[in-house]
Order: C-alpha cells, then sequence, then structure tokens
C-alpha cells in the first residue's frame, strides 16, 4: 500500500538557517504530493503540492519538487524565521489508484530560534 | 468565505461511552474525509463521505461509524469508546473532483479525552 517516509525530528535551527526536510514515498500510482503544516494547537494547513513529475510546489518560501525518478518531495527554505516554528506533514493522493485518501508520513517538528 | 468548521472543539468522555463529533465543509465543497490524530502522529484516514455515502475507510474498527447530510455536513460517531481512542479528530473536505490536484481543506479539529 501507499506509505510516506518523513525525516525523523526534531529539527532544530536558528534563524536564517537552510532548512531541508527529506520525504519519500511509495505508491502505487502516480499521486499528487504534498506539505502540510500544522502550528501548536490548530488544525493542518496546505503549504504547498506538486500533481505531476518534475513540478515544483512553492509558497511562503518554501519549495519542494517532485522527483519521481528517487520518489522524493523533499521540503526545503533558504532562510528560516522563528514564526516558521511548527509540525511538518509530508502527504501523498493516489487517487488516480482510487484511494481517495491523504497518507501522511509521521511528521517533523521543527523549532527556529532567535 | 469561512473554512472547515468542527465542533466541539474538546471534548472528555468516559470508557464505554459514545460521542459524536460535527463537522461544516468549506463552502463549495462535497466531500468530507475524517482523520484521527494520536499525540505526536500524523493523521490517519478513518473514512470518506460522497453524496451521503461512505465512499471508502481505513483500517477503523465498526465503533467509527459516520454520516454525511444533504447540505455536506458531516457527523463522526464513535461507540464503546477506549482509551486509545483519545486523540485529535480531523475533518477535511474537499471538491471529489479534485482531491487529488487543490488538496484538501483541513478544520481545527476536536481534542477528545477517554478517562
Amino acid at each position: 500500500g501507499d506509505s510516506v517516509t518523513q525525516m525523523e525530528g526534531p529539527v532544530t535551527l536558528s534563524e536564517e538557517a537552510f532548512l531541508t526536510i527529506n520525504c519519500t514515498y511509495t505508491a502505487t500510482g502516480y499521486p499528487s504530493l504534498f506539505w502540510y503544516v500544522q502550528y501548536p494547537g490548530e488544525g493542518l494547513q496546505l503549504l504547498l503540492k506538486a500533481t505531476k513529475a518534475d513540478d515544483k510546489g512553492s509558497n511562503k518560501g518554501f519549495e519542494a519538487t517532485y522527483r519521481k525518478e528517487t520518489t522524493s518531495f523533499h521540503l526545503e527554505k533558504g532562510s528560516v524565521q522563528v514564526s516558521d516554528s511548527a509540525v511538518y506533514f509530508c502527504a501523498l493522493d493516489d487517487s488516480g489508484g482510487s484511494n481517495y485518501k491523504l497518507t501522511f508520513g509521521k511528521g517533523t517538528l521543527l523549532t527556529v530560534n532567535p | 468565505d469561512a473554512g472547515v468548521t468542527q465542533s466541539p472543539t474538546h471534548l472528555i468522555k468516559t470508557r464505554g461511552q459514545q460521542v459524536t463529533l460535527r463537522c461544516s465543509p468549506k463552502s463549495g465543497h462535497d466531500t468530507v474525509s475524517w482523520y484521527q490524530q494520536a499525540l505526536g502522529q500524523g493523521p490517519q484516514f478513518i473514512f470518506q463521505y460522497y453524496e451521503e455515502e461512505e465512499r471508502q475507510r481505513g483500517n477503523f474498527p465498526d465503533r467509527f461509524s459516520g454520516h454525511q447530510f444533504p447540505n455536506y455536513s458531516s457527523e463522526l460517531n464513535v461507540n464503546a469508546l477506549l482509551l486509545g481512542d483519545s486523540a485529535l479528530y480531523l475533518c477535511a473536505s474537499s471538491l471529489v473532483a479534485g482531491a487529488a490536484n487543490y488538496g484538501y481543506t483541513f478544520g481545527s479539529g476536536t481534542r477528545l479525552t477517554v478517562v
């Protein structure tokens, strides 16, 4: 079945540092890929998405490229801010394979210190 | 434009009791999915409703049931509560035709504590 494996946390960075959170996936079809962010005490917010190979999703300085050959969707940001502190979830939607659901990784807690 | 609304925000129940959680989808969305998020884990898919029918179900026992109403709102019911049912329950809405491309909109969740 479908699965998502993402980098174990927690990750602690200083403000303005470079961020990478690794994410790899297994899927039967050709999934769409997502990064969601969860701030303390809140639900999930869609951060960015990519729907086909080589697509690059981007939002608020975050980027991720859909790499079919390595089945990866790593999240990157060039300069993190304290306000980026949150839990980040990589997810896939394999509706093309009739799954009609999101499969999530376990999440990576990011803490950015001033 | 209201997003996904869930109620209640917090709930404490006793083992063996039953609970009903409610969700109103984002305006214009026709599909509602429910997820269970245990502490420190990623959300796990419970089931999805479309056209008032359960469209797909995750690996959850029959104690978990749901319903979708003609206005697209939804309920999640859990019977015979166990301590392990303590979690954040998230509702997500989407357009059935576009979920894979446009993603899902999540509510802030209902925090259920079973004692």
